[in-house]
């Protein structure tokens, strides 16, 4: 049962447009939200996140949207550059009985490509 | 600040053989997470130690076990390997379990194990 959905394994963009990555969740305990970027042979880097108290979080060139409602979350990327091109990983975790965190749930991936 | 280490980059291991990973922490993280990616599982939690405790374990056999010590080094041992066991492992810290949203998961680069 896969709690965190990234339905789109890949994704092809200009350059200097806006590059969208999607995610999904099911379980309405998450909390906190984040995405990942990560290069072959490297490790995920954090990228941005949000706090499920608030609907936007905007960091240069990146923004992630929260919708709670349709359990849905986005990353936006303006413009893409082709130095984005990356599998970028969408995580979620819930804060547990005395504020403990949960260990992150992480989504499958979206390979973006971004074209010169 | 060092980033995440992990110990070593690559291991090829036989069939049914034992294998120990190593990671170091950044530098002040008591916190250490152990992910397992494959192509088509993405991310998966195996398990979380904060101050030598495990304090959450994933969906894993009881084959794949881990300890931490008193610097906050960790291990993560796979004993009786299978061909499913080929797959990058992944070792990330943080200030506090589990992450938060001020202090996010850090991730080292990585060992790439492959089981024959």
């Amino acid at each position: 049962d896969q709690q965190v959905k990234q339905n789109s394994p890949s994704l092809s963009v200009q350059e200097g447009r806006i590059s969208i990555l999607n995610c999904d969740y099911t379980n309405s305990m998450f909390d906190y939200f984040l995405w990942y970027k990560k290069y072959p042979a490297e490790g995920p880097t954090f990228l941005i996140s949000i706090s499920s108290i608030k609907d936007k979080n905007e960091d240069g060139r990146f923004t992630v949207f929260l919708n709670k409602s349709a359990k849905h979350l986005s990353l936006h990327i303006v413009p893409s550059q082709p130095g984005d091109s990356a599998v970028y990983f969408c995580a979620a975790s819930a804060t547990g009985y005395g504020g403990s965190q949960g260990n992150l749930i992480f989504g499958k991936g979206t390979k973006l490509s971004v074209k010169p | 600040k060092a980033g995440v280490t992990q110990t070593p980059r690559y291991l090829i291991k036989t069939r049914g053989q034992q294998v120990t990973l190593s990671c170091s922490p950044i530098s002040g993280h008591r916190s250490v997470s152990w992910y397992q990616q494959t192509p088509g599982q993405g991310l998966q939690f195996l398990f979380e130690y904060f101050s030598e405790t495990q304090r959450n374990k994933g969906n894993f056999p009881g084959r794949f076990s881990g300890r931490q010590f008193s610097n906050s080094r960790s291990e993560m041992n796979v004993s009786t390997l299978e061909l499913g066991d080929s797959a990058l492992y992944l070792c990330a810290s943080s200030l506090v379990p589990g992450g938060s949203y001020n202090s996010p998961l850090h991730f080292g680069n990585g060992t790439r194990l492959t089981v024959t």
